[in-house]
This record gives structure tokens, sequence and C-alpha cells, in this order.
């Protein structure tokens, strides 16, 4: 079975402080499939990096993605107070198909 | 820009089918680099794509193993729409259903970009 773990849960950090969130696949996927979105409360994801490592419009260069294989990492590099939101990634094997970790969660110390 | 935009009752009784409509604009439904999607995500089983449908040449349908058996999605280009029909739901169908649009080319990648608004829909009697 295909599953894909987020670590942290949750990150509590303050604003100028670096994220590092974590993605960890059972099996290596393809870096192409590899995407990562922001939720905040009350709306819908929005794509935030896609093809693991590129950003999406309208989100700027403090996200940055990376990794290959098994093991993709987000990164924001100064967490401004509209970051701090569920982060999700996704990828695609060909059985069970698209597939979402369980999520970290960005707040506020 | 394209947008979407999710339609359809936010009440259904078990055993029913559970049917959504999503609207596009600023895209065509038939486009050959689009693939429109359906998810849901509830509090016990997170976000789950359910499926797509796509125009390459003709039409293309994919399901997510957990639904296929209930699960149709149908474009309708006279509308330039796609619809969602699960059939036989439970309680446990409950979660807001999203529609998404997928541009990533000839052969879609999952990136799922944009979403519509969400709809909740509730499976009780």
């Amino acid at each position: 079975e295909f599953v894909l773990t987020q670590s942290p849960g949750t990150l509590s950090l303050s604003p100028g402080e670096r994220a590092t969130l974590s993605c960890r696949a059972s099996q290596s996927v393809s870096s192409s499939y590899l995407a990562w979105y922001q939720q905040k409360p009350g709306q819908a994801p929005r794509l935030l990096i896609y093809g693991a490592s590129r950003r999406a419009t309208g989100f700027p260069d403090r996200f940055s993605g990376s990794g290959s294989g098994t093991h993709f990492t987000l990164t924001i590099s100064r967490l401004e107070p509209e970051d701090f939101a569920v982060y999700y990634c996704q990828q695609y094997v060909s059985s069970p198909g698209f597939t979402f970790g369980p999520g970290t969660k960005v707040d506020l110390k | 820009q394209v947008q979407l935009q999710q339609s359809g009752p936010g009440l259904v009784k078990p055993s029913q089918t559970l049917s959504l409509t999503c609207a596009i604009s600023g895209d065509s439904i038939s486009s050959n680099s689009a693939a429109w999607n359906w998810i849901r995500q509830s509090p016990s089983r997170g976000l789950e794509w359910l499926g797509r449908t796509y125009y390459r040449s003709k039409w293309y349908n994919d399901y997510a193993v957990s639904v296929k058996s209930r699960l149709t999605i149908n474009p309708d280009t006279s509308k330039n729409q796609f619809t969602l029909q699960l059939n036989s739901v439970t309680p446990e169908d409950t979660a807001v259903y999203y529609c998404a649009g997928d541009n990533s080319g000839w052969s879609p990648l999952g990136w799922f970009d944009p979403w519509g608004q969400g709809t909740l829909v509730t499976v009780s009697s």
C-alpha cells in the first residue's frame, strides 16, 4: 500500500523563523508528480509547489521545494503572518492514484 | 484565468446518489492540456482524490480504487462543465467535495489548480 507521511504533524514557530516540512513516500516516486498545497481555514487548498520544486503563481520566493525519490522537503525561509496554515504534499502512483499526505500545520508559537 | 464554480445539494440520504456540478470559466473542458478532477476532504480521511475526466482526442476517465464501483464523472461540453455522481452513499461519504483543474499538459500530472469553492455534503437521513 502506497503511503505518504508528513512530519512534523504540527510546527510551532514565530514570524521570521525558518520552517522545514518533510514528506516521505513508502516507495520511490517521480518528482514530476510531487506537489505541495497550502490550505487556510475555510478555504480550498491552493497549489504551492509542483514538479517538486517549481513555485506556483502568486507565491513568493521564500517558499521552496526540493527532494527526490522517497523524501521531499518544503522550506519557508522566513515565516510571514500569512504563511500560518496547513501544508499538504501530494503524489501519484498508478494504484491508488493521486494521494495526499496527512498535512503539517504551521502555527504561531 | 480559470475559475470553477460548484453547485449541488448539501444533504443526501443514505443509499441515494450524491450529484455535484462544476462549471468551468476561462478554459474549455475539451482542452487537450487540462484534466478535471473531484477531490473530497473529511476529518477521518483527509484529502482524497476521487477521479477525473479529460479529453485527448477522446474522453478518458480515471477513478480512485476506493470509489471506482460507485463513481461516475461526466463531461458536459454543451455547458462547459463536469459532474460527479456517487451512488449508494453512506455517512462515511460525508465530506467537503471540491472540483479542481489540472493544466499540467498532455499527460496530466495532478497539479491541481484551480479549485472550486467546495461543497459540504452531509449524508444523513
